[in-house]
């Protein structure tokens, strides 16, 4: 069946050091997004990809960065971690540009930065 | 802006209770409205949408109607189980060319046995 998957699941790292957020999806969906989901925020649009070489700020970009080489991975960089970012990160992808809306979400990652 | 408002949580509820959960929204022009449900653990997952006025949307016994005129889109289901207890969250389209979703903060829903 075709997934999508986000990688570590769970991560404790220092604040400054770099850390990247695995998505990879086999669905080959052209549009793929990252959230933040924070107590008392929902969910929040971090950057997004309409496709290869595509990518767009979300609402809370800042200290965040994209990259889209390729259909199935949108792997999302954290520069220099910050407490600010301790967070969970959900990966979601879509099929098309249309506003149909339906997005599927991977399992999330849970990233601690002390 | 666009944006959705739901009602605070917890919610909780007997099991066979009846089920609301208020949202409403701020949009402008005609955007689709959805329900995801995030069981504990997991990612979200879409529970139902309308993409217009007088819609209703439908799903495992939950339902919910596109009020244009008093801008809502409550859930609602007439009788809840405990393997409904999650987190459920209201969301809207950006509309025109973007599968951009706007979410609500979520609304906990506990049902005890």
């Amino acid at each position: 069946d075709a997934e999508i998957t986000q990688s570590p699941r769970h991560k404790i790292t220092e604040t400054g050091r770099q850390v990247t957020l695995a998505c990879h999806q086999t669905w080959n969906h052209n549009n793929m997004f990252w959230y933040r989901q924070d107590l008392g925020h929902g969910l929040r649009l971090i950057h997004y990809s309409y496709g290869v070489h595509d990518t767009n700020k979300g609402e809370v970009s800042d200290g965040y960065s994209v990259s889209r080489s390729n259909t199935e991975d949108l792997p999302l960089t954290l520069e220099s971690a910050a407490s600010s970012q301790t967070s969970v990160y959900f990966c979601a992808s879509s099929p098309d540009r249309g506003g149909t809306g339906e997005l599927f979400f991977g399992e999330g990652s849970r990233l601690t930065v002390l | 802006g666009n944006s959705v408002t739901q009602m605070e949580g917890p919610v909780t509820l007997s099991e066979e209770a009846f089920l609301t959960i208020n949202c409403t929204y701020t949009a402008t022009g005609y955007p689709s409205l959805f329900w995801y449900v995030q069981y504990p653990g997991e990612g979200l997952q879409l529970l139902l949408k309308a993409t217009k006025a007088d819609d209703k949307g439908s799903n495992k016994g939950f339902e919910a109607t596109y009020r244009k005129e008093t801008t809502s889109f409550h859930l609602e289901k007439g009788s809840v189980q405990v393997s409904d207890s999650a987190v459920y969250f209201c969301a809207l389209s950006g509309g025109g060319a973007t599968n951009k979703l706007i979410f609500g903060t979520g609304t906990l829903l506990a049902v005890q046995p």
